[in-house]
């Protein structure tokens, strides 16, 4: 079994602020990935890495950057934070390959105010 | 590309009655699995249910769901609603197109089940 970590749980940020969430993972999975919760909208994808260094973006990239240190974490950067912006950001991890399962974390709370 | 669809944002059930939750999908990639998570409130989503092959059933936790390769379909489904079924569900399928199997989840259904 693992885990995925990510901190903060609830983050709280002013419009234009650049904002850093981060995970980790002790899966010792290859891959991670970001997406964004918004109801209704089902997860959307943001960044994913498939090994340390690597960075692909996904659907919803603009106004994101990413940074993958090293295997077991995986950042991810709010390059300016829209006002009244709220959603929830989950971080997840699996092994290479299709058809892999993929676990998540509990996810960080965004507030903009 | 890829899309899933979840026709219903929100369903609502009475505890001991069939639900079912519907879920279709669009490709144009060889797809690989198609998975069901759930997300129970302040949780992280979980896989409740994960197939592969057409035509053949998947249970887990008293749910159910055949993929129909024929219709584009992979309906959840359960014979006996419980109040703790109550969550937010996602349907999902992983394309052969990229090399990841990266998902491609639909918009999700909050499934209430009520006494």
């Amino acid at each position: 079994g693992g885990i995925i970590t990510q901190t903060p749980k609830f983050l709280i940020g002013q419009e234009g602020q650049k904002l850093t969430l981060k995970c980790q993972q002790n899966f010792n999975h290859d891959t991670m990935y970001w997406y964004r919760q918004d109801s209704g909208k089902g997860l959307r994808l943001i960044y994913y890495s498939i090994t340390e260094n690597d960075l692909q973006k996904g659907d919803l990239s603009e106004g994101y950057d990413a940074s993958r240190e090293k295997k077991s974490s995986f950042s991810l950067t709010v390059t300016s934070a829209q006002k009244n912006e709220m959603a929830v950001f989950l971080c997840a991890s699996s092994h290479w390959g299709g058809a892999a399962e993929q676990f998540f974390g509990p996810g960080t709370r965004l507030t903009v105010l | 590309g890829d899309s899933v669809t979840q026709t219903e944002g929100l369903v609502t059930v009475t505890e001991g009655l069939p639900v079912k939750l519907n879920c279709t999908y669009q490709t144009t990639y060889l797809t690989i699995a198609f998975f069901w998570y759930v997300q129970y409130l302040n949780e992280a989503p979980q896989v409740l249910l994960k197939s592969s092959t057409d035509n053949k059933r998947t249970e887990h936790q008293g749910f159910h769901a055949t993929l129909h390769k024929s219709s584009s379909s992979f309906h959840l489904q359960k014979s006996s609603a419980q109040l703790s079924d109550s969550a937010l569900y996602y349907c999902a399928l992983s394309d052969g197109g990229s090399a990841l199997g990266r998902l491609h989840f639909g918009a999700g259904t909050q499934l209430i089940v009520i006494p």
